[in-house]
């Protein structure tokens, strides 16, 4: 069965420094997503992306967060200047069509580590 | 404001028996899509099984079942002849069809160890 693929798996950096996760959604599919999970939290929302702009984003989706398609295969997120807080579980998900009903799929994650 | 709750933080099932676990939401919209995912200890999110607000029938995937109860806002995984394999982290979702567009919401998740 076709996967959404993340890298790297884990990531460690320096508080105040940059880092960009990065994701291969499922070949067909068209919407793209970016969650996050902190340690012993809840999975929420960042922001969801179809036809190479941002279709919806969450409040915790501020300036230092941008996402990007550079090429027909990749779909990334930044984090411009990493905080402590941003340490968490970051997922990747896509979805063929945006459809209510329709299910996600998800990668297995990149887990961030700022120190 | 869309709102998902789990109520059980953690549950022990004896392998080959049936377990429940609880979900309830809180929406003010009529339409909207309730699914429930996986998370083993390697970390990916497995879907399982999808109830759309509108569909008469409880969802049926395999050994999970959904028991949807929509007048009580509770949408509750059954998980049929327990496998060791089954113990992970349990989330329940819900994406609403209205204001909130596409994002699905997430419970707090339910831990289900599955004892031999």
């Amino acid at each position: 069965e076709p996967e959404v693929t993340q890298t790297p798996s884990h990531q460690v950096t320096q508080m105040g420094q940059e880092v960009i996760l990065r994701c291969v959604p499922i070949s067909n599919h068209l919407y793209f997503y970016w969650y996050r999970q902190i340690l012993g939290q809840k999975v929420e929302f960042l922001v969801s992306f179809y036809n190479n702009e941002i279709s919806e984003k969450s409040e915790i989706f501020d300036d230092q967060f941008s996402v990007e398609r550079p090429d027909g295969s990749n779909f990334t997120l930044k984090i411009r200047s990493t905080k402590l807080e941003d340490s968490a579980m970051y997922f990747c998900a896509s979805s063929v069509a945006g459809e209510k009903s329709e299910k996600l799929f998800f990668g297995s994650g990149t887990q961030l580590s700022v120190l | 404001a869309q709102k998902i709750t789990q109520t059980q933080p953690g549950m022990f099932v004896q392998e080959k028996e049936a377990v429940t676990l609880d979900c309830t939401y809180d929406t003010s919209d009529q339409s909207y899509g309730l699914f429930w995912y996986k998370q083993p200890s390697s970390g990916e999110m497995i879907f399982l099984i999808y109830q759309g607000s509108y569909d008469e029938q409880n969802a049926t995937e395999g050994r999970y079942s959904l028991n949807f109860q929509k007048a009580r806002k509770s949408a509750n995984l059954v998980i049929s002849a327990s496998q060791l394999g089954d113990s992970a982290m349990y989330f329940c979702a819900m994406r609403d069809w209205g204001n909130a567009g596409n994002m699905l919401t997430f419970g707090g998740g339910t831990r289900l160890m599955v004892k031999p």
